[in-house]
């Protein structure tokens, strides 16, 4: 059982739409999440990080956590072709003391 | 210098060449990271060095040998390796220590190892 995991996608989003990223996770001493923005070819890029059950917003990104379900999500509103890139959920093992990452989901935004 | 810088950025070698991978973090944490990212494959975690000192070793072969002189570098030196360790090398750094908080980490801009 993967310790986090995301559907690989691809995920196609008209623009201007919502885009919704999910995330579950297996470990339910977790504690932080994290969620990080990959352009090909690039290095990860970190956009939200939550730890509070409910919802932190930043700008048009959403980060949702639901430690009962043991489920994040990321919400991007108006969505823009430059957001289209393959998104990383992670969250910190507190046991391990160590970040774990799912395999991402690809999002494309079509104009 | 700002967040994590990677030396060089691009790197092609042979399979009996000797060279290492250089990352210097300027945002203060106490933890470092290599990761390896291949082509369409999840982020692999390779080694962690918290205080300088390795804490993870996730099954690398020896021909990956990390070195942290300091919590501010860290290094990889890479000798008689394969063509499938071609990929994205990434190196992260982070605040390490108990209780809640920031554990996000930081990445730098990776190295693009070919070997042939």
């Amino acid at each position: 059982q993967k310790e986090v995991e995301q559907n690989s996608g691809p995920l196609s989003v008209p623009e201007g739409a919502i885009a919704s990223l999910n995330c579950t996770y297996s470990d339910r001493g977790s504690q932080s999440f994290f969620w990080y923005r990959q352009y090909s070819g690039k290095s990860p890029e970190l956009i939200m990080f939550i730890y509070s059950n409910g919802d932190k917003e930043d700008g048009r990104f959403t980060a949702q956590l639901n430690k009962a379900s043991q489920y994040v999500s990321l919400l991007i509103r108006d969505s823009q072709p430059s957001d289209s890139a393959t998104y990383l959920c992670a969250a910190f093992h507190s046991s391990a003391s160590k970040i774990i990452f799912g395999s991402g989901t690809r999002l494309s935004i079509r104009p | 210098e700002t967040g994590v810088t990677q030396t060089p950025r691009h790197l092609v070698m042979g399979m009996t060449n000797k060279k290492s991978l250089k990352c210097e973090q300027h945002l203060g944490h106490n933890a470092m990271y290599w990761y390896k990212q291949s082509a369409k494959k999840p982020l692999e975690l390779m080694f962690v060095y918290n205080f300088k000192e390795q804490t993870e070793n996730n099954s690398v072969p020896s021909r990956f040998s990390p070195e942290c002189p300091n919590s501010s570098h860290l290094f990889l030196h890479l000798h008689t390796l394969q063509p499938e360790d071609s990929a994205l090398y990434l190196c992260a750094s982070s605040h390490y220590g108990g209780g809640q908080g920031s554990r996000e980490q930081y990445f730098g801009p990776g190295t693009r190892l070919t070997v042939t």
